[in-house]
């Protein structure tokens, strides 16, 4: 499978304590972002890559969450000291190079599940 | 938050019918995407019309914009089961996409 692809596809956790999320892209791809997706709702813009570049963060990312993409392939998204509050849907995206014919259209993960006790 | 409303919020037919989606959006866009989402596929994109463009097709979808009402439409012809999930109107920014709240179709057999 070629698809983007998200670790661990579930995770729980208690109050407090820190996890991190593992994203691989699709490999031509040199976009990489993060949303998240309560239920209900749509998904909300985290942070994105250009290549290992963090360009943009969303004021929803508060300094207990941290991203990284350290050689421009895979990220990783952590959250420490997590709260309830944090019980969502994380969703990693890749696009491929800007100029392409498709490069608005994002391929999607199938997203990390985390609840938080 | 959410910069783009979606209209209804849940749309119930039968297979066979048409379902219209509607999506409003605050600011300019350079384009306008639909996505998909159901449990087994995850957010799939079904479609992009920019700005420029008013109406685009593909398939048994049909898009439309009209840039001067801020608002877009998503025409499911000939709808089946598989069709039942959450469709998504997102506006593309410097990149990122800003979704709306969505709209949850249930096409019963």
């Amino acid at each position: 499978d070629t698809g983007v692809s998200q670790d661990p596809r579930h995770k729980i956790t208690k109050r407090g304590q820190n996890v991190t999320f593992r994203c691989d892209p699709i490999s031509e791809h040199n976009r990489l972002y993060w949303y998240r997706q309560t239920l209900g709702q749509g998904p909300e813009f985290l942070t994105y890559f250009q290549n290992e570049a963090q360009l943009e963060k969303s004021r929803l990312l508060s300094d207990r969450f941290s991203a990284e993409r350290p050689k421009g392939s895979f990220s990783t998204l952590e959250i420490q000291r997590t709260e309830q509050g944090d019980s969502a849907m994380y969703l990693c995206a890749s696009s491929p190079h800007p100029g392409l014919k498709s490069y608005n259209e994002q391929f999607f993960g199938p997203g990390t599940r985390l609840t938080v006790l | 938050s959410q910069q783009g409303e979606e209209d209804p919020q849940a749309l119930s037919i039968q297979e066979g019918e048409n379902a219209t989606m509607n999506c409003s959006y605050k600011t300019s866009i350079n384009n306008l995407q639909w996505y998909r989402q159901n449990s087994g596929r995850g957010l799939v994109h079904l479609i992009l019309i920019r700005s420029n463009e008013r109406e685009k097709h593909s398939g048994r979808l049909r898009v439309t914009l009209d840039t001067s009402k801020k608002s877009s439409s998503l025409l499911i012809t000939a709808s089946r089961a598989a069709d039942t999930a959450s469709y998504f109107c997102a506006r593309s920014n410097t990149g990122k996409l800003i979704f709306g709240q969505g709209t949850t179709l249930q096409v019963k057999p």
